[in-house]
């Protein structure tokens, strides 16, 4: 089944400084989301992106949405301690019966 | 906070017992799913419930056991486990009948086979 898979997969940045991360994955998509998910905790919903959408706002959370390159990209701005964490992107597709595909994750961890 | 809760939050059990582990929403979400999650990996579909009828089973060997007493109420039965069946097990809920929404998880399960 289709995956988005992460790039890069592990990321240290300093308190303050900027947080990008990418997903990529293989057939058309209907939607594309991002989780959030602390060491040993249930992964949070951050955001979802329609496929004929391209870029969305949340609060410090900046997602692009490039269908003709099939990836995706989360920024986290002024980034926290707090924002230590695995993210994970999630793509659900007519080739994947509709199921929610997960990607492999990537962690950040924010040095205070 | 989450508004799935999951318990109990850890479960250390013997290859021969069974144990269940319990879910619980009250969004008025009609789907309600089981994820198993290993170390450092994204979590994997297991089971699917629709409005409380099982939808969709990934294959999942018959140790594990799901029941949906009803719309607010999700269980995994265990029985006969194996070490590798050790995993962190998340409970998830959305809207509608499922499958591609937005998803409301759980704390999760951690559970230990020994």
């Amino acid at each position: 089944s289709q995956q988005g898979e992460e790039d890069p997969q592990a990321l240290s940045i300093q308190e303050g400084e900027n947080a990008t991360m990418n997903c990529s994955y293989k057939t058309s998509i209907n939607n594309l989301q991002w989780y959030r998910q602390n060491s040993g905790r249930g992964l949070v919903h951050l955001i979802l992106i329609r496929s004929n959408e391209r870029e969305k706002h949340s609060g410090r959370l900046r997602v692009t949405l490039d269908t003709s390159k099939k990836s995706s990209s989360l920024l986290i701005t002024a980034s926290r301690a707090a924002d230590t964490a695995s993210y994970f992107c999630a793509t659900d597709s007519y080739y994947g019966n509709n199921r929610l595909a997960f990607g492999k994750g990537n962690q950040v961890v924010v040095i205070p | 906070d989450t508004e799935v809760t999951q318990t109990p939050k850890h479960l250390v059990m013997g290859m021969t017992n069974k144990k269940s582990l319990k879910c619980e929403q009250h969004m008025g979400h009609r789907a309600m799913y089981w994820y198993k999650q290993k170390a450092k990996k994204p979590p994997e579909l297991m089971f699917v419930y629709s409005y409380e009828k099982l939808s969709i089973n990934e294959s999942v060997p018959s140790r594990f056991s799901p029941e949906c007493p009803n719309s607010s109420l999700l269980n995994l039965h265990l029985h006969a486990l194996q070490p590798e069946d050790s995993a962190l097990y998340l409970c998830a809920s959305s809207q509608g009948r499922g499958l591609a929404g937005e998803l409301f998880f759980g704390e999760g399960s951690r559970l230990t086979v020994l």
